[in-house]
């Protein structure tokens, strides 16, 4: 079975704070892929980043970095100076059982609370 | 591109109607997925199709539940004798079969329901 565990249920910053979200999985699969995902207030999700469980190296996209960790079983979320516009829900989701494609499963979220 | 699309956006019913939902899937995707959403929780798999193939359901989806794709383009999802249980927002996704993003779900804006 597969688990996503968001053990950070609200976090309020102040802006231009830098703020990491936690995300952490359970899979028994060698194969897997990690996203996030943003859902703002108009409640659409937003496809933020993937990662594939071969594919260890961090990544930067702007404000936003993301540190992959087999190990740990960790896949954190990194906002660099927030800004106001930060604020939302943002979901860490696994897709494991060796394919691309199929279910995800979703951790609980997080709600970023980001005040002027 | 156009997104993913999902109609109605909100949708009030009273207790033991039918509702129906549409998606209609970013074109060329050959995969969609649907997902529910209770308020502070994650999305929840339901079901999902390949072309004309539902490949997948979950154990949430009862009895009362039932999806559709018969041509491969759009897809239904209709509840039957609705409860008070079934109030969520209902999540459409949609991935390519091929190219590089064969693994990232993305999601239309959501269905709201709400049962009295």
């Amino acid at each position: 079975a597969q688990k996503v565990t968001q053990a950070q249920t609200e976090i309020s910053v102040v802006e231009k704070e830098d703020v990491t979200l936690d995300c952490v999985y359970e899979t028994r699969d060698t194969t897997y892929y990690l996203f996030w995902y943003k859902q703002p207030p108009s409640g659409e999700l937003v496809f933020l980043i993937r990662r594939n469980s071969f594919d260890e190296q961090n990544e930067i996209s702007g404000r936003y970095s993301w540190n992959f960790q087999k190990s740990t079983s960790s896949f954190n979320f990194t906002i660099t100076a927030s800004q106001v516009v930060d604020s939302a829900v943002y979901f860490c989701a696994l897709n494991a059982g060796g394919t691309s494609y199929g279910k995800l499963t979703f951790g609980q979220g997080t709600i970023l609370t980001v005040h002027p | 591109d156009t997104g993913v699309s999902q109609d109605p956006r909100h949708k009030i019913t009273k207790r033991g109607q039918n509702v129906t939902f549409r998606c209609d899937p970013i074109s060329e995707h050959n995969r969609l997925y649907w997902y529910r959403q209770t308020l502070g929780q994650g999305p929840e798999f339901l079901t999902y199709f390949q072309n004309e193939a539902q490949l997948e359901k979950s154990r949430l989806l009862s009895d009362r539940f039932s999806a559709e794709r018969p041509k491969g383009s759009f897809s239904t999802l209709e509840i039957q004798r609705t409860e008070q249980g079934d109030s969520a927002m209902y999540l459409c996704a949609s991935s390519p079969e091929e190219g590089l993003h064969t693994d990232t779900q993305y999601f239309g804006p959501g269905t709201r329901l709400t049962v009295l």
